[in-house]
């Protein structure tokens, strides 16, 4: 299985881009990237995810190394309610076709006013 | 609205008192799964299951059971609790061709 690395927390000021970043220095060329964050105690909710070309949607931007290596997750005007668990995740895919996401321990993002 | 729902939010309980925690999604997911939260060990799979009558351990499935009947529901089953099963428990489900989790509101379970 791919591991992930993210730094345990990060700061950022309300207004400004957060820029997450996450190393996946073993992952395998049919692997992708997901990210997912969660708000204290809630349930985790999905962001985004990506293969190798960089994504956006109307949550964020992930940017992917050209040799996949590592990723980063940028939420382009962070707010209080971004501040969250955010965990960088490598899609497992078992032998029988199913596939699941294992959740590190992911890095806490404070925003700040 | 597309959602997972569990219930109880919130359960205490005492050792040995069989409980049942519900989940249930109404998105006609085939996929779902249990999942516990630690400080300090982040979430951990229980058990899983790809479709009805088809159910799996996952990293930690001692001292639990499940079940899949219907697709709609998958209840975790606690047998006998005990004081080390007090947690934050989380259900998810996805659709077939997706990665996709849509995680349920969790429960939080305290075993006395």
């Amino acid at each position: 299985d791919a591991k992930t690395t993210q730094p345990p927390s990060m700061d950022c000021a309300e207004g400004r881009a957060a820029n997450l970043p996450c190393n996946h220095s073993t992952i395998s060329g049919n692997e992708y990237v997901y990210w997912y964050r969660q708000i204290h105690s809630q349930g985790p909710q999905y962001i985004i995810h990506g293969l190798k070309n960089n994504e956006t949607n109307e949550m964020a931007s992930l940017i992917i190394t050209e040799d996949r290596k590592s990723s980063t997750l940028i939420l382009p005007h962070a707010t209080l309610r971004d501040t969250a668990v955010y965990y960088c995740i490598v899609r497992v895919v078992w032998d029988s076709g199913y596939s699941t996401l294992t959740f590190g321990k992911g890095t806490m993002l404070l925003v700040s006013p | 609205e597309a959602q997972v729902t569990q219930n109880p939010r919130y359960l205490i309980t005492v050792t040995g008192k069989k409980l049942t925690v519900t989940c249930s999604q109404n998105m006609n997911h085939e996929y779902m799964s249990w999942y516990r939260q630690d400080p300090g060990l982040g979430l951990r799979q229980i058990y899983y299951s790809m479709n009805v009558e088809v159910t799996d351990k996952g990293d930690v499935p001692e001292g639990y059971k499940v079940s899949r009947k219907e697709k709609r529901n998958f209840p975790l089953i606690l047998e006998s609790p005990s004081p080390n099963q007090t947690s934050l428990y989380f259900c998810a489900s996805r659709g077939t061709g997706t990665d996709t989790q849509y995680f349920g509101p969790g429960t939080r379970l305290t075993v006395l």
